[in-house]
């Protein structure tokens, strides 16, 4: 089966503590993304890739940071310096192009304590 | 700067009518729009893709159009279905931007039995 796999689904965490979560894709896309959504608000983009081996900040990458080693595996680090880190995580995958849709993971819910 | 609006209030309406949700957008020359559903807890699902010299596009009980006059995007969901109740999110693509989507908030539909 082809797709985009978050783990975990639900996760919790102390204050002050990094964390990282997993997301992998075997849909062979060249592009990926972080999202992070709030209660009743939009996805707020944090960090994409177009390509292994670069990425780009989004509107929210303060606190964040990402790797991208293998095409299909694109792991978000929520750092200590993050100050409100709870909050739903969706990953993203894409043919990189325009005008092509994205898929979605099914998300990772951080809840730091 | 970009902007992107949806409605934020939920949209209530009976089942077998139509249901007919906005995207309105600022400061955005788009090539493409994409519209997506997203359930509670989930990630987002793609529904619709429409391109710049399409007014209209079409897909079973989904009808999209695309005003670049008035930058406007509606969304139609013919004889709705209480399975249709979802939040449903609009991303505005331009043909040379930043590839990665920034979505809408989304409007939440619920659908009445």
């Amino acid at each position: 089966d082809g797709g985009i796999t978050q783990s975990p689904k639900y996760l919790f965490r102390k204050e002050g503590q990094n964390v990282t979560l997993s997301c992998e894709q075997n849909l062979n896309h060249d592009a990926m993304y972080w999202y992070r959504q709030d209660p009743g608000q939009g996805l707020r983009l944090i960090y994409y890739s177009q390509i292994v081996n670069d990425f780009q900040k989004g509107d929210i990458a303060e606190g964040y940071s990402v790797s991208r080693e293998k095409k299909e595996s694109f792991p978000l680090t929520v750092t200590s310096a993050q100050k409100n880190p709870t909050a739903f995580y969706l990953c993203a995958s894409s043919k990189g192009q325009q005008n092509t849709e994205a898929f979605f993971g099914q998300g990772t819910r951080l809840t730091v304590v | 700067s970009q902007k992107i609006e949806q409605n934020s209030e939920a949209l209530n309406i009976q089942e077998g009518k139509t249901a007919t949700l906005t995207c309105n957008y600022t400061n955005y020359s788009p090539a493409y729009l994409q519209w997506y559903r997203q359930d509670p807890g989930r990630g987002p699902v793609f529904l619709l893709l429409i391109r710049e010299n399409e007014k209209e596009k079409r897909k079973e009980r989904l009808k999209v159009t695309f005003d670049t006059t008035l930058k406007q995007s509606l969304f139609h969901i013919t004889a709705s279905q209480p399975a249709d109740s979802a939040t449903y999110l609009c991303a505005p693509q331009e043909r040379k931007g930043r590839r990665a989507l920034t979505f809408g908030s989304g409007t939440r539909l619920q659908v009445q039995p």
